[in-house]
């Protein structure tokens, strides 16, 4: 079982809708990671979280820490093909610099 | 701009054989790691380091070996690559924390036959 579960596994939406990822998980993390990844790319960090409540915005993407430090969501408003990637979350579990990533949400947006 | 590079993009090995993966990267970073990205696994760490000649196993370092010999470039060593060793391997570094930012390569990925 993987210590991050994220959901959906999959997701295709229409350019212009408005979605949301998770990222859960049972163990309480000091600092909680997003990274995309383009297909044929290593991922690329979008932000990190580290206060419970937390809630960062980066353009069209919007990503929150849950108050107990044990999920995390990423919203993206008026979604676009450039978006299309697979998101991964990453999380230190109880600050050991111990990073463990989730396996990831892929995101189509079709034109 | 900051640069992680590995030796090859794809690779076609047999069954048996020994592979070299290298990884190198000019942040002067103390962290360097080694991931294989599986589907519906997500990344799993193999081994990381976090000095020269210092290195930690991850979750799943049987099969695996690594060497840091000089602070950029950390190789990854498969001594006897096996069919459930096909998958696409990532490298990264980061900085002094290893919660900070990790900076990935483009991948390798690994086709055993």
């Amino acid at each position: 079982t993987q210590l991050l579960e994220q959901s959906p596994q999959f997701l295709s939406i229409q350019e212009g809708e408005n979605l949301t990822v998770y990222c859960n998980s049972s163990s309480v993390f000091s600092s909680l990671q997003w990274y995309r990844q383009e297909p044929g790319e290593g991922p690329v960090l979008l932000v990190t979280v580290v206060t419970g409540g937390e809630v960062k915005k980066l353009k069209r993407l919007t990503f929150q820490f849950g108050d107990a430090r044990k999920d995390s969501s990423l919203h993206i408003t008026a979604a676009q093909p450039g978006d299309t990637g697979l998101y991964l979350c990453a999380g230190d579990v109880n600050n050991n610099n111990d990073m463990r990533f989730g396996a990831g949400t892929r995101l189509t947006v079709k034109p | 701009d900051v640069k992680v590079t590995q030796s090859s993009r794809y690779l076609v090995k047999r069954t048996g054989e020994k592979v070299f993966l290298e990884c190198v990267q000019d942040m002067d970073h103390e962290n360097m790691f080694w991931y294989r990205q599986d589907p519906g696994l997500g990344l799993r760490l193999i081994y990381f380091s976090y000095d020269v000649k210092m290195k930690e196993k991850g979750d799943i370092p049987e099969g695996y070996s690594v060497s840091r010999e000089k602070k950029e470039r950390f190789s990854l060593i498969l001594e006897s690559a096996s069919t459930n060793q096909t998958s696409m391997y990532l490298c990264a570094s980061s900085g002094l924390d290893r919660a900070d930012e990790q900076y990935f390569g483009p991948g390798t990925r690994l086709t055993v036959t």
